[in-house]
């Protein structure tokens, strides 16, 4: 079956560690994106890749960082700059066309303590 | 950029209720998603809709286009229903550059 596999689904890390959230695809999908949920608040997009070696920031970029080597795959770094990293994190592919459709994975909520 | 709201925030409702939700955008779409986010934080993805009405089991959802606007419907609500409701839509027309969420409502549903 096709589908967005995100590991682990928890994660526990110590502060001032980076951590890196993967994020695998199966679907064929050109597009991946990372979101990030806070309590009472939207899903907000962190960076997205719309192919191979090129990746954009989103509205909320600052102490991640990505990369994009395999179509297939788009881990997401939550580096020591983040001031607070501890949040529930969301990837997402999509297939570019007339209806965009997105899938999801299930999420990785973060704990940094 | 595509605003999106959601309503209403919280809803309690007793098991057997019709519930409705609501999302309305700002910039017309390709597509509208409706995802389900229980405890713990799964994010699964009910519908997918660019027109007209969807149903899966005892779920509804309807877009309106025009008035950009759209519904998702529980009918015979259960206490398992019980979730956090997100309408997700493409942050511009074309989608490319991701998806803008709702703030989610969280559905109660008490036996």
């Amino acid at each position: 079956d096709g589908g967005i596999t995100q590991s682990p689904k928890y994660l526990f890390r110590k502060e001032g560690q980076n951590v890196t959230l993967s994020c695998e695809q199966n679907l064929n999908h050109d597009a991946m994106y990372w979101y990030r949920q806070d309590p009472g608040q939207g899903l907000r997009l962190i960076y997205y890749s719309q192919i191979v070696n090129d990746f954009q920031k989103g509205d909320i970029a600052e102490g991640y960082s990505v990369s994009r080597e395999k179509k297939e795959s788009f881990p997401l770094t939550v580096t020591s700059a983040q001031k607070n990293p501890t949040a529930f994190y969301l990837c997402a592919s999509a297939r570019m066309g007339v209806d965009t459709e997105a899938f999801f994975g299930q999420g990785t909520r973060l704990t940094v303590v | 950029k595509n605003e999106v709201e959601q309503s209403p925030q919280n809803l309690t409702a007793q098991e057997g209720e019709f519930i409705t939700i609501n999302c309305s955008y700002s910039v017309g779409i390709s597509a509208l998603h409706w995802l389900q986010q229980h405890p713990g934080g799964g994010i699964v993805s009910l519908f997918m809709l660019s027109s007209g009405k969807k149903k899966h089991g005892r779920l509804i959802a309807t877009i309106n286009i025009q008035e950009k606007h759209s519904s998702l419907h529980i009918t015979a609500s259960h206490p398992r229903d019980s979730a956090v409701y997100i309408c997700a839509v493409p942050t511009t027309g074309g989608g490319a550059d991701g998806l803008t969420f709702g703030k989610g409502t969280h559905l109660i549903i008490q036996p």
